[in-house]
This record gives C-alpha cells, structure tokens and sequence, in this order.
C-alpha cells in the first residue's frame, strides 16, 4: 500500500496562474479531505469528500475546486494563483473518519 | 465558528522531563483525535478518543479525555528527542467525523 500519494511535492506559480494538486490513496477510504497549513494557523479545512460524486467546502474555500470521480483521486485546483494562497498543501484520507492519513504533501509558492 | 483551543504554543523541556498538552473545546465533542507532526514532515494520526474519562495510552504518551467531553491532553513522561515535534488535537466539527477541526498545535522541543 502506498498510503496517500500527493504530487508535485514543490511547485511554484505565478500570479494568475492555475493548477492542479494531485491526490491518490490505495487504501479505499470514503473519506478525503485537503487542508492547508500556514505558520501559526494550524490546519485549515479547504474541501472535504465522503465519497465519489460527493463534494463539500471546508474553512477556507475560496480559490479552490475539487471534484471527486472516483474513491481513489481528489484533485485540488487552484483557478488563479494568488500568493495569499502560498502554503503547504495536505491531502487527507479515512475510513469512517476515525483517524486520518495524510499525504506528504505539495509546498506551493505564488509569486 | 467552532473552535478549539490548544495550550501552550510552545514548550521547551529538557530531556526526561514531562510534557502536557491540552485541548479545550466549547462544545460537547463526539470524539476527539490527536495527531503528531515532525518538522517538515506530515502529520501522523497517535489515537481517538470517544468515551468521557477516557485514558489510553501508548508507552510513554497519555491520552485522556474529559469527563464532559469538552477537553483533553496528551502527556509524554520522560521525553525523548524523538519526541520533538508539533502535537495537535482535533475535532469532528458538527459531530461529522468527514470535517475535522484542528488546534494550532503545541510544538514540542527537547534539548539533549
């Protein structure tokens, strides 16, 4: 088993620029999730799924989609980069939330 | 918002020293969650807590959780280097397990 996958581990962008972060877990959890750390703010809650087809936002939403085709990818995508959303980027999975995986995570910078 | 408080911020001990961390939450919590993060690595899932007056522990670390079910704290006698890093409590916002809130976190550091 691989856990939860996360890519690219470093990106950097540009202002305005879009992108997709990338998640994959092997172990058939229901759960997802994506947070973001920032120094001082601990763990903020982005979008969470409970399932495939089923979406819902979190905390801090805003510049951010997700979708969730399938059990296994939860794709981030950030529609146009700001350098407020400079972070590091966590992908998170469970079954039944009683303990969550995480990724090892995407260290983006905007610039 | 739902909240929930973790103290202190920092602590610094010398090795072989105790450590506590608390959790505090302005409601009634279903369960509670503790996680552990080395620096420039991810956080790792220690334990869940459900029961009120609940005590687990896993060698050193002790895990309770209040009997109202509004607080918690982790304990780790005797640190160890490899105990540095930054703990965080979470919980199910809501009562919903698939939306975790998480506390700033206590980031532990040992001096040898």
């Amino acid at each position: 088993n691989a856990g939860v996958t996360q890519t690219p581990k470093f990106q950097v962008l540009k202002t305005g620029q879009s992108m997709t972060l990338q998640c994959a877990q092997d172990m058939n959890h229901e759960y997802m999730s994506w947070y973001r750390q920032d120094p001082g703010m601990g763990l903020r809650l982005i979008h969470y799924s409970v399932g495939a087809g089923i979406t819902d936002q979190g905390e801090v939403p805003n510049g951010y989609n997700v979708s969730r085709s399938t059990t296994e990818d939860f794709p981030l995508r950030l529609l146009s980069a700001a350098p407020s959303q400079t972070s590091v980027y966590f992908c998170a999975s469970s079954y039944g939330g009683h303990g969550y995986t995480f990724g090892s995570g995407t260290r983006l910078t905007v610039v | 918002g739902q909240q929930v408080m973790q103290i202190p911020q920092y602590q610094h001990v010398q090795e072989g020293e105790d450590f506590t961390t608390y959790c505090n939450s302005s409601t009634t919590l279903s369960n509670i969650q503790w996680y552990k993060q080395r620096p420039g690595g991810h956080p790792v899932f220690l334990i869940q807590l459900v029961k009120s007056g609940e005590v687990k522990k896993q060698k050193r670390l002790t895990f309770q959780f209040g009997e109202a079910k509004k607080n918690s704290s982790l304990h780790i006698t005797a640190t160890q280097t490899t105990d540095v890093g930054t703990y965080f409590c979470a919980e199910p916002s809501g009562g919903s397990n698939y939306k975790l809130t998480f506390g700033k976190g206590t980031l532990l550091t040992v001096n040898p």
